[in-house]
């Protein structure tokens, strides 16, 4: 069965800084993985799709990576601002047919 | 309107109550599920219909039981439910099943 661990839970750091959230899965056999935000209370924004045969993607300041072989993501995103505060949840999908596994996410707050 | 939407965004109710929770959407997609967001918890697939067939079944409770009469439409009927049932229920559209998913805002149920 797929498992799929988010490190750390939390984060917080100053506006501006760069940063990167890991996301890990157990069974690299994947066929995607997607990464989403969540603001508090709402539903998911898809930020990025990683096919399985891919090694990056890349949306404005935000560049996810994935080693397959390893079982791991990143999620980078430079030059954080105080709008990026939210939620970041990591999704992976086994099957060209199968849905997605999510991670618990990571949580972060950018302070001005 | 665009993309997915849910109605209610709020809904409180008593155990011995019956709702229908309703999600649309307006991407021209073929699949539809629904997840269940608990706190501190990953989010949990309820269901998946595919091109109106339900597809998958997570061991959902009968007390949920969902309806989809046709692809831009998915209800999810409420009955005698528990106060732990109370979480956030996202609705979620792709083009086909497996493929990158669209979210709703969700509906926050309370159960008292």
């Amino acid at each position: 069965k797929q498992e799929v661990t988010q490190i750390p839970a939390a984060l917080s750091v100053p506006e501006g800084e760069n940063l990167v959230l890991n996301c890990s899965f157990t069974d690299s056999a994947i066929y995607n993985l997607q990464w989403f935000r969540q603001d508090p209370g709402k539903g998911l924004t898809s930020l990025l799709l990683i096919q399985s045969s891919q090694r990056e993607q890349t949306s404005g300041r935000l560049n996810a990576s994935l080693d397959k072989s390893s079982g791991r993501s990143t999620l980078y995103i430079a030059a954080s601002q105080p709008g990026d505060s939210a939620t970041y949840l990591c999704a992976v999908s086994n099957s060209g047919y199968s849905t997605l596994t999510f991670g618990k996410g990571t949580m972060l707050l950018v302070s001005p | 309107e665009t993309g997915v939407t849910q109605t209610p965004r709020h809904l409180v109710m008593g155990m011995t109550n019956k709702k229908s929770l309703k999600c649309e959407q307006h991407l021209g997609h073929n699949a539809m599920y629904w997840y269940k967001q608990s706190a501190k918890k990953p989010l949990e697939l309820m269901f998946v219909y595919n091109f109106k067939e339900q597809t998958e079944n997570n061991s959902v409770p009968s007390r949920f039981s969902p309806e989809c009469p046709n692809s831009s439409h998915l209800f999810l009927h409420l009955h005698t439910l528990q106060p732990e049932d109370s979480a956030l229920y996202l609705c979620a559209s792709s083009s086909l099943r497996g493929s990158e998913q669209y979210f709703g805002p969700g509906t926050r149920l309370t159960v008292t």
